[in-house]
């Protein structure tokens, strides 16, 4: 089986800078999503991680490190309308490539 | 460009009746179909697949099942409803891409609130 956490709920202040992390356990990992989901709506595709390392778009970057299980989502210089939920989902290839989602984090930005 | 639809966007049902959740895809062809659900403040939760016309997956057991008729449509059905089915239904998509990257898009969703 799969097990994804990230943390529930992120405060933070407009203008600053909040990292969500992701954990991960699966046996044949295939790559890892970031998806934005505001309240009441279908979620958005963020961002791709298949190697270790870095992928940067624009505000947004994400982590991954496949030898830990771990990936991070890092939002710069927030806005009111980064306020959402935010979805780690991994996929398994030993699973018929589908994704797991973790429960989500709920980042609440402040003015 | 690629689009999804779903509806109803919203739905109040009493328990013991049946549902009929449609979703269509524009712009692609042979596209991963996925229904999703997801509880108040929670995940989603994979609830179907299908990788072609009449191949359905089951990820849960329940009363809810699955059809695909066409390429491009995906059904959730169900003939009695439970209190426990009341939630948000998300239909996403997939193709594989070049890069393997292989991601999701989802459909507005149907809000159902079984009384």
């Amino acid at each position: 089986g799969q097990n994804i956490d990230q943390p529930t709920e992120m405060t933070a202040t407009e203008g600053a800078i909040v990292q969500i992390n992701c954990t991960y356990q699966t046996s044949g990992f295939n790559g890892l999503f970031w998806y934005q989901q505001h309240a009441g709506e279908a979620p958005t595709f963020l961002s791709y991680n298949v190697l270790d390392g870095l992928e940067e778009k624009g505000r947004f970057s994400s982590f991954l490190s496949r030898s830990k299980g771990y990936s991070y989502l890092l939002l710069k210089e927030l806005q009111m309308k980064d306020s959402a939920s935010y979805l780690c989902a991994v996929r398994d290839n030993a699973a018929g490539n589908k994704l797991t989602f973790g429960g989500g984090t709920r980042v609440l930005v402040k003015p | 460009s690629q689009t999804i639809h779903q509806w109803p966007a919203t739905l109040v049902q009493p328990v013991g009746s049946p549902l009929s959740l449609e979703c269509t895809v524009e712009g692609t062809s042979n596209p991963n179909l996925y229904w999703y659900r997801q509880a108040a403040g929670r995940g989603l939760q994979l609830l179907f697949y299908s990788v072609g016309i009449g191949q359905i997956s089951s990820e849960v057991p329940q009363n809810l099942s699955a059809s695909r008729p066409q390429d491009r449509q995906f059904i959730l059905s169900s003939k009695k409803l439970l209190l426990s089915d009341s939630g948000f239904y998300l239909c996403a998509w997939s193709v594989m891409e070049w890069t393997g990257q292989y991601e999701q898009y989802f459909g507005p969703g149907t809000r159902l609130t079984v009384t």
